[in-house]
């Protein structure tokens, strides 16, 4: 139990374009999920946290009007990066967390590696 | 604000050696205690976890106690493998329960390469 998909795995983008990364928890409900990025050779530093129904909450320091967060259901939250630079090229990686059980952990997925040229 | 330090790496063992990384936290309140693995092009996986002092995480061989009196959750393993090789993460989450369980603080990571 305890599955958290995230889709595309990988995605090449042009610059100025969009676009958007799903997380699915697939065998559980999340009324939280927790988008972090990460870049190469560094470690995870979360963006945003995601609650279902209602909006996202921004860490410090990250555009909330660049990398929209939507969190519509309690099984899916999408990250979309809009005009996608270079410089967003990143790992983004969600994790999701069973609301229902007390002091479980959040559980992953494969992350997305996101490239704009 | 929540911190948490690992030691430097990359650290690079020979094969049965034994491994230890450090990792100390700054946090207000019990947080829980976490280390992850991440192999090359891969998300992240739970290797164990510590929710309260002295609890003793543990999995595929590998341990760490989480001690409140000295803030650390050091890693360790008595015989490394070369299927070890891999980047670990330290992490905290605040006290189990609150609204914010599962919101995760980073160590800068571990790159661990282990040589037959």
């Amino acid at each position: 139990g305890a599955v958290v998909s995230q889709h595309p795995s990988w995605v090449i983008c042009k610059s100025g374009t969009s676009v958007k990364i799903e997380c699915r928890s697939l065998d559980f409900q999340a009324t939280t999920m927790f988008w972090y990025r990460q870049f190469p050779k560094q470690s995870l530093m979360l963006m945003a946290t995601s609650n279902e129904g209602s909006k996202a909450t921004y860490e410090q320091g990250v555009e909330k009007d660049k990398f929209l967060i939507n969190h519509a259901s309690l099984t899916l939250s999408t990250l979309t990066v809009t005009s996608a630079h270079p410089e967003d090229s990143s790992f983004y990686i969600c994790s999701a967390r069973d609301w229902r059980v007390m002091n479980t952990e959040a559980f992953f997925g494969q992350g997305t590696r996101l490239t704009v040229v | 604000g929540n911190s948490v330090t690992q030691m430097e790496g990359p650290v690079t063992l020979s094969e049965e050696a034994f491994l230890t990384i450090n990792c100390t936290y700054t946090a207000t309140g019990y947080p829980s205690l976490f280390w992850y693995v991440q192999y090359p092009g891969e998300g992240l996986q739970l290797l164990l976890k510590a929710t309260k002092a002295d609890d003793k995480g543990s999995n595929k061989g590998f341990e760490a106690t989480y001690r409140k009196e000295t803030t650390s959750f050091h890693l360790e393993k008595g015989s490394v493998q070369v299927s070890d090789s891999a980047v670990y993460f330290c992490a905290l989450t605040p006290n189990a329960g609150g609204t914010s369980y599962g919101k995760l603080t980073f160590g800068q990571g571990t790159i661990l390469t282990v040589h037959p």
